[in-house]
């Protein structure tokens, strides 16, 4: 069938670096960006999301950055494992109303892979 | 573990065939979605739902339709199937609206021959 869309960029790192997953995204109006990981074969899992009025974020080893004057949105993975390979794709959500309201789309992901 | 389901797995048809995607979840969540996924490549919102009677289309042009007569029950439609329907098609649940995270399916891989 016609493939939609883009091809992934990757990410490649040694166990136990910090890795850095950047994403830009589109709209100004929405109230959540949120993290998204999936591994081979599964639907896409919640990590960790931050409101639009925040510009920081952590959860246990992840921490998330949002800049909202390039719109730009990073995940932070410390101590990266090899369990952490998959593919990580961010995510807006609009909470607030209007045509729009309950809309949650997925931004480009990354592939990320984990070396021993 | 989510309790979201999609029937069936894995579809084979021919073209022209009527089909219908079932999704259903028994988490009670109001909001639920329609995704379609090359492997390898980006999640495109096609269909969502805000809650009963409620479906709006996404950003990906589709030739699918959906229903929502129910709380738990969200199916996709295709009408006639062509060979470019080929993909994975994933469905979510969301619970209300200070609540972000949503729960996959494990999809539905439709080719269509």
């Amino acid at each position: 069938g016609e493939s939609v869309g883009l091809h992934l960029p990757t990410l490649s790192v040694q166990e136990g670096d910090n890795s850095i997953i950047n994403c830009a995204y589109s709209n100004s109006a929405s109230d959540y960006f949120i993290w998204y990981k999936q591994e081979s074969g599964k639907g896409p899992q919640f990590i960790i999301d931050i409101r639009s009025n925040m510009d920081k974020r952590q959860g246990q080893r992840v921490t998330v950055l949002l800049n909202k004057t390039v719109k730009h949105l990073s995940l932070q993975i410390a101590a990266t494992q090899p369990g952490d390979s998959a593919v990580y794709f961010c995510a807006e959500l609009n909470n607030a109303g209007g045509t729009s309201y309950g809309k949650l789309t997925f931004g480009q992901g990354t592939i990320l892979t984990v070396h021993p | 573990e989510a309790d979201i389901y999609q029937t069936p797995r894995y579809l084979v048809i021919g073209t022209g065939k009527k089909i219908t995607l079932e999704c259903s979840q028994t988490m009670g969540h109001d909001k639920m979605y329609w995704y379609q996924q090359d492997p390898g490549m980006e999640l495109h919102l096609i269909h969502y739902s805000y809650g009963v009677n409620s479906t709006e289309k996404g950003d990906l042009s589709s030739e699918s339709t959906v229903s929502r007569i129910r709380t738990e029950h969200f199916p996709l439609t295709l009408e006639s199937a062509r060979p470019s329907h080929t993909s994975q098609y994933l469905c979510a649940s969301r619970k209300d609206r200070g609540d972000t995270e949503a729960f996959f399916g494990q999809g539905t891989r439709l080719t269509v021959v």
